[in-house]
């Protein structure tokens, strides 16, 4: 049974950099794509982007700028990076696994682990 | 980007009518369309792929259809487990966008 765990501190202060780990339990990071996504507080679903475990990348443009992310292998975990964070990242930000091949199916998804920026 | 537009935002309904959730593409996606629940505080879990085809585990009473820039989903006879949110996602072209969402409520 394929798991994914989301870690990380709850609160980031306004221009710093946020930083996420989602750990992969049943399945090797080595054998999908792996996504991030966010949704606002009763708001909808922002794709964050996606990474491959030889370290392709897919940024939505909307974040590009500002996001960075990485896998590691030996840990079976990926990673999120988002700088120069501001009110409107507060969000909960989930990982899940593109099940698909050439499509995006996004499943399963973690728990989600909810980011609040403020100083 | 392509904007995914889902009617209508809110929905009543009772246990056991049957319903039908619109997403409409600002272009054409082909079927690369998939639906999500997302059930208060919990993740979103995948319900249908390629516009019609039913995830494992995912009961026969949810169907999807459509292709191009219209789809739909629809549940037969709905359940108390039901009431949730469904989400719209394109898969064609990255930024992979969602729709709104439609918050299905109990009447």
């Amino acid at each position: 049974q394929v798991q994914l765990q989301e870690s990380g501190p709850g609160l980031v202060k306004p221009s710093e950099t946020l930083s996420l780990t989602c750990t992969v339990s049943g399945v090797s990071v080595t054998e999908h794509y792996w996504n991030w996504i966010r949704q606002p507080p009763g708001k909808g679903l922002e794709w964050i982007g996606n990474i491959y475990y030889t370290g392709s990348t897919n940024y939505n443009p909307s974040l590009k700028s500002r996001v960075t992310f990485s896998v590691d292998t030996s840990k079976n975990q990926f990673s999120l990076s988002l700088s120069s964070v501001s009110a409107a990242d507060t969000a909960v930000y989930y990982c899940a696994r593109d099940l698909g091949t050439g499509i995006v199916l996004l499943d399963p998804w973690g728990q989600g682990i909810l980011v609040t920026v403020s100083s | 980007d392509i904007q995914m537009t889902q009617s209508p935002s809110s929905l009543s309904a009772s246990v056991g009518d049957r319903v039908t959730i619109t997403c409409r593409a600002s272009q054409s996606i082909s079927s690369y369309l998939n639906w999500y629940q997302q059930k208060s505080g919990q993740a979103p879990k995948l319900l249908i792929y390629i516009a019609s085809s039913l995830h494992s585990g995912v009961p026969s009473r949810f169907s999807g259809s459509g292709s191009g820039t219209d789809f739909t989903l629809t549940i037969s006879s709905l359940q108390p487990e039901d009431f949730a949110t469904y989400y719209c996602q394109q898969s064609y072209r990255a930024p992979y966008t969602f729709g709104q969402g439609t918050k299905l409520e109990i009447k």
